[in-house]
C-alpha cells in the first residue's frame, strides 16, 4: 500500500524532448514536493505545492512546469531536456503537524 | 540562504565501535529531519526533532537537537553492517509548512566487519 508513487521509475531520453513524471499520494497529506538529487547525491527543493497552488519555486528554469490537478497528484513536465537535467527526481508529502516529509521511490532521469 | 553543514561526509568504521554525526545550520528553526538513503532507494525518515533539547532513539541511533547552538547530532552505538547507508539531517525554516527541506550533503556511512 504505496503512501506516495511515482512513474516512471527510470526515464532515458534525448536532449531536446519534453517529459513528464507523475506523482500520487494517498496520505491525505495537504502539501507536495518535487526535489532533484544530482549525481553527487545532494537534494535540492524545485518546488512546494499546497492544496494544489504553487507556495515556492526555488530559482527553478522554466523549462520546468509543476501542475497540481488536485491535492493528491503533483506532475512535472520538463520542457527541451538538457544533459544538465540528468538526476533522480523524488516527489514527497508532508504531514500536516509534524512537517515530517514523505517520499516517493524517485525517479531516475537520463538525458542523452 | 539557510545553510546546512554534515559532517564528516565520509565516515568508515568497524562494526562494534561508536561514532556520532554532526549537522550545524544557520537558521533559527527548531525542527529537524534525519533521513536515511540506500544506494538506489528512496529516503527514510529516522527522526523528527521539533523542539530545543528533543532526544529521540531507535536501535542503535540516538538523534538529538541543540537549537541554541543550531546542532544536531545522531549517535551510532555499537555499529552494524546493517547501518552502512548515507544519513542526511535536513532543516525547514518553519514558514508555515510549506516549506521545502534544506538538505546537508549527507554522510556516507560504511561499517566494515
Amino acid at each position: 500500500d504505496t503512501a506516495v508513487s511515482q512513474t516512471p521509475k527510470y526515464l532515458v531520453t534525448q536532449m531536446g524532448n519534453d517529459k513528464s513524471i507523475k506523482c500520487e499520494q494517498n496520505l491525505g497529506h495537504d502539501t507536495m514536493y518535487w526535489y532533484k538529487q544530482d549525481s553527487k547525491k545532494f537534494l535540492k527543493i524545485m518546488f512546494s505545492y499546497n492544496n494544489k497552488e504553487l507556495i515556492i519555486n526555488e530559482t527553478v528554469p522554466n523549462r520546468f512546469s509543476p501542475k497540481s490537478p488536485d491535492k493528491a497528484h503533483l506532475n512535472l513536465h520538463i520542457n527541451s531536456l538538457e544533459l544538465g537535467d540528468s538526476a533522480v527526481y523524488f516527489c514527497a508529502s508532508s504531514h500536516p503537524y509534524s512537517y515530517e516529509q514523505y517520499f516517493g521511490p524517485g525517479t531516475r532521469l537520463t538525458v542523452t | 540562504e539557510l545553510k546546512v553543514e554534515q559532517n564528516p561526509l565520509f565516515l568508515s568504521m568497524q562494526e562494534g565501535k561508536n561514532y556520532t554525526i554532526y549537522c550545524n545550520y544557520s537558521t533559527t528553526s527548531d525542527r529537524l529531519y534525519w533521513y536515511r538513503q540506500d544506494p538506489g532507494k528512496s529516503l527514510e525518515s529516522l527522526f523528527v526533532l521539533l523542539s530545543n533539547g528533543a532526544v529521540k532513539q531507535e536501535g542503535r541511533l540516538m538523534a538529538s537537537l541543540d537549537t541554541k547552538a543550531r546542532l544536531s547530532t545522531l549517535h551510532i552505538t555499537a555499529a552494524v553492517h546493517d547501518l552502512s547507508a548515507t544519513y542526511f539531517c535536513a532543516v525547514d525554516e518553519g514558514r508555515g509548512g510549506a516549506d521545502g527541506l534544506t538538505f546537508g550533503k549527507g554522510t556516507h556511512l560504511i561499517i566494515q566487519p
